[in-house]
């Protein structure tokens, strides 16, 4: 089956700091990719959609300039989390679609904001 | 934006059928049905969908009422392997656009026990 590969697993960082977490589709091209954010024992929020070549659409209430995504070609989207703070420590989720295809999702990333 | 509820948590027991239901009481006609399991800080992995009919594959059988108001996923012959989060899923098209987004329910605790 198709693989999407979520990079770095886990991140720790300094409050204030920026984080970029790297989502890539292996082995087929994803015109749109998903980033959600999930908090202990809670469902999968989404936050964003990201489509290749055109500005991300963010879901009411997410802020865009805190989180910056990036899908800059077929197999590759970025979310960076600029700014982190303890508040925004939490798991973070991509996913990509094939056409006409379901959902595919990468493992996740746990961020940390000390 | 189209919502569903499921219960919180269900048990079964190893090698029986595990039914979940899923209340999807707003869906339009054109969305789909998407479930999605999730195992403890992992990525959600894709189980089954359908639009109007029931469907099956080797995973699982949805079963989608008359008036698409309720859906089940049916695991025929649970596993402790099988312990895990079940989300069902609505796929919404966003107005205009063409393109869609997956909403996640609050999802279901399933423990199989042995």
């Amino acid at each position: 089956g198709a693989v999407v590969s979520q990079h770095p697993s886990w991140v720790i960082c300094k409050s204030g700091t920026s984080v970029k977490i790297e989502c890539r589709s292996l082995d087929f091209q994803a015109t749109t990719m998903f980033w959600y954010r999930q908090f202990p024992k809670q469902s999968l929020m989404l936050m964003a959609t990201s489509n290749e070549g055109s500005k991300a659409t963010y879901e009411q209430g997410v802020e865009k300039d805190k989180f910056l995504i990036n899908h800059a070609s077929l197999t590759l989207s970025t979310l960076t989390v600029t700014s982190a703070h303890p508040e925004d420590s939490s798991f973070y989720i991509c996913s990509a679609r094939r056409v006409n295809e379901k959902l595919f999702f990468g493992s996740g990333t746990q961020l940390s904001v000390l | 934006d189209a919502k569903t509820t499921q219960p919180t948590s269900m048990d079964c027991a190893e090698g029986r059928a595990a039914n979940l239901p899923c209340n999807h009481s707003t869906i339009s006609g054109n969305e789909y049905v998407y479930w999605y399991r999730q195992i403890h800080s992992q990525g959600p992995q894709y189980i089954i969908h359908g639009l109007k009919n029931n469907e099956t594959n080797e995973m699982a059988s949805l079963i989608i009422t008359e008036d698409r108001k309720s859906s089940t996923l049916i695991l025929p012959h649970a596993t402790l392997r099988d312990t895990a989060v079940y989300y069902c899923i609505v796929r919404v098209g966003r107005k205009g656009s063409g393109t869609y987004k997956y909403i996640f329910g609050t999802g279901t605790r399933l423990k199989v026990l042995a």
